[in-house]
């Protein structure tokens, strides 16, 4: 595995529902994202922390809110979604935002909004 | 601005063939080029990276890029297709200036056919 893991792998809510996704990262690393993945479409990205400060927020709706309260950990929180933020959130780290640096991604959460 | 075309949704090659899998890229200044590959089920990992340099870049399972700047292009090659090399590729792209967050194509399928 890659050292970063996710929290839920699959997760069902409605609509009304708060729910959130955990990300950890195991390799030291000092950057943190994440993305959203559909089908037949480019990986988007939605939010990046270095040294736990948010540098970059895609433009993401105010329904996902993220957290980063250490380097090691991440979080998305989720309220209000609506079907179309159905996908799959992929968490990734690397050890620096600047330079080639190579990502390392989680498994991803499969989330389903009904 | 940045971007990453990846032109074929799906890619056919029998097992012992040789397999390309094309990339064009659009950025400012010179690229840091990437591939990744997905398995179903998993996250994103590694295969290989263009910093600078030969322009032929090995990677991970056999796996090579050939960074061709006149045309802007860092196609994925392997001279001989397994089957279990099947899953989902994604070239991506950053400016080795200005913004250090990757673009991402919204990658192409890799069927390799017994």
């Amino acid at each position: 595995e890659t050292g970063v893991t996710q929290t839920p792998r699959h997760l069902v809510m409605g609509m009304t529902n708060k729910k959130s996704l955990k990300c950890e990262q195991h390799l030291g690393h000092n950057a943190m994202y994440w993305y959203k993945q559909s089908a037949k479409k480019p990986l988007e990205l939605m939010f990046v922390y270095n040294f736990k400060e948010q540098t970059e927020n895609n433009s993401v709706p105010s329904r996902f809110s993220p957290e980063c309260p250490n380097s090691s950990h991440l979080f998305l929180h989720l309220h209000t979604l609506q079907p179309e933020d159905s996908a799959l959130y992929l968490c990734a780290s690397s050890q620096d935002p600047a330079g080639a640096e190579t990502q390392y991604f989680g498994p991803g959460t499969r989330l389903l909004v009904l | 601005a940045q971007s990453v075309a990846q032109p074929e949704d799906q890619v056919n090659v029998a097992e012992g063939n040789p397999l390309t899998v094309k990339c064009t890229y659009s950025v400012s200044g010179n690229p840091y080029l990437f591939w990744y590959v997905q398995y179903p089920n998993r996250g994103l990992q590694f295969l290989l990276k263009y910093i600078t340099g030969d322009n032929l870049v090995k990677g991970s399972y056999g796996f090579e890029a050939e960074f061709n700047k006149s045309q802007t292009s860092f196609h994925l090659k392997k001279p001989s297709a397994l089957v279990s090399d099947s899953a989902l590729y994604f070239c991506a792209v950053r400016a080795t200036g200005g913004s250090y967050i990757p673009t991402f194509g919204r990658g192409t399928s890799l069927i390799v056919h017994p």
